[in-house]
């Protein structure tokens, strides 16, 4: 199957400061990808789809102006994740489409102190 | 956001078992996705369904889209001790490259010796 990376793969924070994760669509070209955040022991929640060259459509309930995504080109995304708090601790996981399938990265674990 | 019902919520099996699991949805689906995941990464895609009555295998796992599109199970035969994990449906109700994924709530499986 197609691969899908990120980076950083962890990151701790203090309260306060901005995180920037890193989508990659390694093997093809990616006009659309999305943005999952998951808490312990549930299931994956859509946070934004990110469009290539356009603005991110955001889910209800998620705060674009806190949660940036920038889709520059078509192998890569960005989540950043403005003036963290504790509570946006979590595992963000980014996904490609690649014809009808779909791929996820392997996950960014963000710990906020 | 909308979640599928994922049934059973957990599983503890001895090893050799049959597992099955399925998923149901209020909404119709154009495709239905089954994802493993392994704590700290990514979910793994294992089998993609796009035809109501499609039944499809890989290896030891066997997954069907039902009939009336609203519902989907996973069957995995003679479980090895390396199918521990959490398993994810996922469903999506139109093709356009940026529709959603709809996942279900996971069917975290335990496999003893």
């Amino acid at each position: 199957g197609a691969v899908v990376s990120q980076h950083p793969s962890w990151v701790i924070c203090k309260s306060g400061t901005s995180v920037k994760i890193e989508c990659r669509s390694l093997d093809f070209q990616a006009t659309t990808m999305f943005w999952y955040r998951q808490f312990p022991k549930q299931s994956l929640m859509l946070m934004a789809t990110s469009n290539e060259g356009s603005k991110a459509t955001y889910e209800q309930g998620v705060e674009k102006d806190k949660f940036l995504i920038n889709h520059a080109s078509l192998t890569l995304s960005t989540l950043t994740v403005t003036s963290a708090h504790p509570e946006d601790s979590s595992f963000y996981i980014c996904s490609a489409r690649a014809g009808r399938e779909q791929f996820f990265g392997p996950g960014t674990r963000l710990t906020v102190l | 956001g909308q979640q599928l019902n994922q049934s059973p919520q957990s599983m503890f099996i001895q090893e050799g078992e049959d597992v099955s699991m399925n998923c149901t949805s209020s909404s119709i689906f154009n495709t239905w996705l089954w994802y493993k995941q392994d704590p700290g990464e990514g979910p793994v895609l294992l089998i993609a369904l796009y035809k109501a009555g499609e039944l499809t295998s890989n290896g030891r796992l066997t997954a069907q889209f039902g009939i009336t599109r609203k519902d989907s199970f996973l069957n995995i035969s003679a479980s090895i001790p390396s199918d521990v994990g959490i398993y994810f449906c996922a469903g999506r109700e139109n093709t356009g490259t940026a529709s959603k994924l709809t996942f279900g709530t996971g069917t975290r499986l335990q496999v003893t010796l």
